[in-house]
C-alpha cells in the first residue's frame, strides 16, 4: 500500500511563474490537507481538501494560490506569479476522515525555491 | 485558541543517554496530541499519538510521551539514544471537532558519538 506521494520533489521557478504541486493520497483516503513549512518553523495549515470540494480554505494565502481535488487524479496546489517569500516546503497530507483523532500521514513534501 | 510551545530548538545528548524533548501545549478542548519527526529531506512520520485514552503512549523507535493535564504538558522521552535518532521532532495538537493540526516551531535532537 503506496503511502502519500508527491511530486516534483524539487521544483525551481522565477519569479513572476507558476507552481503546481501535486498529492496523490493514500489508497481508500478521500481527505487532503496541505501545509507549508517555512525554514526553521513548524508546518501551517494552508487548506483541506475532499473529493471535488474545499472544506477549509482559511490558512490560504487570499491571492496567487488555490487549490483542487478532482474526482480523479491527485490533489493540486497551484502558486501563480510566485514571489521569492513562496520559497518552503509544502507537505500534503492524507487521512480516512476528517476528525482530530484520524492520523494524518505526510508525504515527503516538495521543496520549492524561486529564484 | 490552540497553540504548541517547544521549550528547546535544540537539544544535544550522547548516545546512550536518555532524551528529554518538552512540550507545553495550549486548548480549551480536549486535545489529540502528536509527536512527529522530519529526517533530513525527508519526509514526516508518526511517532505516536495521544487521543484521551492512556496518559502513557507509546510510539515507534523505543519513544513514548506522557500526557500531563495539570502540567498542561506532553513530553517525549527515550531510554538511550541511538545515532539514527537524530533528526527534528515536532509536538502537534489537534481539538475535538477540528482537523486542523497545531504545529510547534519544532527541536533539533542533536546525537554525539
Amino acid at each position: 500500500n503506496a503511502g502519500v506521494m508527491q511530486n516534483p520533489r524539487h521544483l525551481v521557478r522565477r519569479r513572476g511563474q507558476e507552481a503546481r504541486l501535486r498529492c496523490s493520497p493514500m489508497k481508500g483516503h478521500s481527505h487532503v490537507y496541505w501545509y507549508r513549512q517555512l525554514p526553521e518553523e513548524g508546518l501551517k495549515f494552508m487548506v483541506y481538501l475532499q473529493k471535488e470540494n474545499i472544506i477549509d480554505e482559511s490558512g490560504m494565502p487570499k491571492e496567487r494560490f488555490s487549490a483542487e481535488f478532482p474526482k480523479e487524479g491527485p490533489s493540486i496546489l497551484r502558486i501563480q506569479q510566485v514571489v521569492r517569500g513562496d520559497s518552503a516546503a509544502y507537505f500534503c497530507a492524507s487521512s480516512p476522515s476528517g476528525i482530530s483523532t484520524d492520523t494524518q500521514y505526510f508525504g515527503p513534501g516538495t521543496r520549492l525555491t524561486v529564484l | 485558541a490552540q497553540s504548541v510551545t517547544q521549550l528547546d530548538s535544540h537539544v544535544s545528548v550522547s548516545e546512550g543517554t536518555p532524551v528529554l524533548l518538552r512540550c507545553n501545549y495550549s486548548s480549551s478542548y480536549s486535545p489529540s496530541l502528536f509527536w512527529y519527526v522530519q529526517h533530513p529531506n525527508k519526509g514526516l512520520q508518526l511517532l505516536l499519538k495521544y487521543t484521551s485514552a492512556a496518559t502513557l503512549v507509546k510510539g515507534i523507535n523505543g519513544f513514548e510521551a506522557e500526557f500531563k493535564k495539570s502540567e498542561t504538558s506532553f513530553h517525549l522521552t527515550k531510554p538511550s539514544a541511538h545515532m539514527s535518532d537524530a533528526a527534528e521532532y515536532f509536538c502537534v495538537v489537534s481539538v475535538s471537532s477540528n482537523y486542523q493540526l497545531i504545529w510547534g516551531a519544532g527541536t533539533k535532537l542533536i546525537i554525539k558519538p
